[in-house]
């Protein structure tokens, strides 16, 4: 899973509680990703960051939050706003750079974690 | 944001046998990826491909690129029952302002290798 942690790798949560899913890179990557997968589905954007202390919103961020304080770390955290938060969570990161042969926008993943509300 | 459609959904084969898995966009890209995902964990990087190539080759993976018909197509040859998964093209998606894109995901191919 190329040097990206999350964790836990299993997650339950009790409806109308925070939960924050941790994501960490040692890669030095300066852009870092998180994604949603509903079974049968592809990845939904969530978040994104591009370089620390600055983030985007991607194309499903209601009911979900994040910061970067660090290069190394994007948690997200799941609040209770998000109405159907129950899915397997993926955080990624890429280099960003250009010139690269494998390409500056490959993305490595994390092993990913899935949560579910009770 | 545009997104790779893969096609077939699922396909299921024998061990030994080749599997051929296609990817169709809708407008001009600068690449294309294709990715791996074993069940429940996360995508690995495959293999990428350029617009101004036309196939490219990884060991028993074979990827081409047709920018006419705006398609791909990932074969995996002499299959094994370790490459079941799932298999997703990107394409590029949204823009960041740093020039680079984030890839957009198509639905992916499920594949089942059978010993």
């Amino acid at each position: 899973d190329g040097g990206i942690t999350q964790s836990p790798k299993y997650l339950f949560r009790k409806e109308g509680q925070n939960v924050t899913l941790s994501c960490e890179q040692n890669l030095n990557h300066d852009a870092m990703y998180w994604y949603r997968q509903d079974p049968g589905q592809g990845l939904r954007l969530i978040y994104y960051s591009q370089i620390v202390n600055d983030f985007q919103k991607g194309d499903i961020a209601e009911g979900y939050s994040v910061s970067r304080e660090k290069k190394e770390s994007f948690p997200l955290t799941v609040t209770s706003a998000q109405k159907n938060p129950t899915a397997f969570y993926l955080c990624a990161s890429s280099n960003g750079h250009p010139g690269l042969a494998e390409g500056r926008n490959t993305q490595y993943f994390g092993p990913g974690t899935r949560l579910t509300v009770l | 944001s545009q997104q790779g459609e893969e096609d077939p959904q699922a396909l299921s084969i024998q061990e030994g046998e080749n599997a051929t898995m296609n990817c169709s966009y809708k407008t001009s890209i600068n690449n294309l990826q294709w990715y791996r995902q074993n069940s429940g964990r996360g995508l690995v990087h495959l293999i990428l491909i350029r617009s101004n190539e036309r196939e490219k080759h990884s060991g028993r993976l074979r990827v081409t690129l047709d920018t006419s018909k705006k398609s791909s197509s990932l074969l995996i040859t002499a299959s094994r029952a370790a490459d079941t998964a799932s298999y997703f093209c990107a394409t590029d998606g949204r823009p960041t302002p740093g020039g680079s894109y984030i890839p957009t995901f198509g639905r992916g191919t499920s594949l089942i290798v059978h010993p």
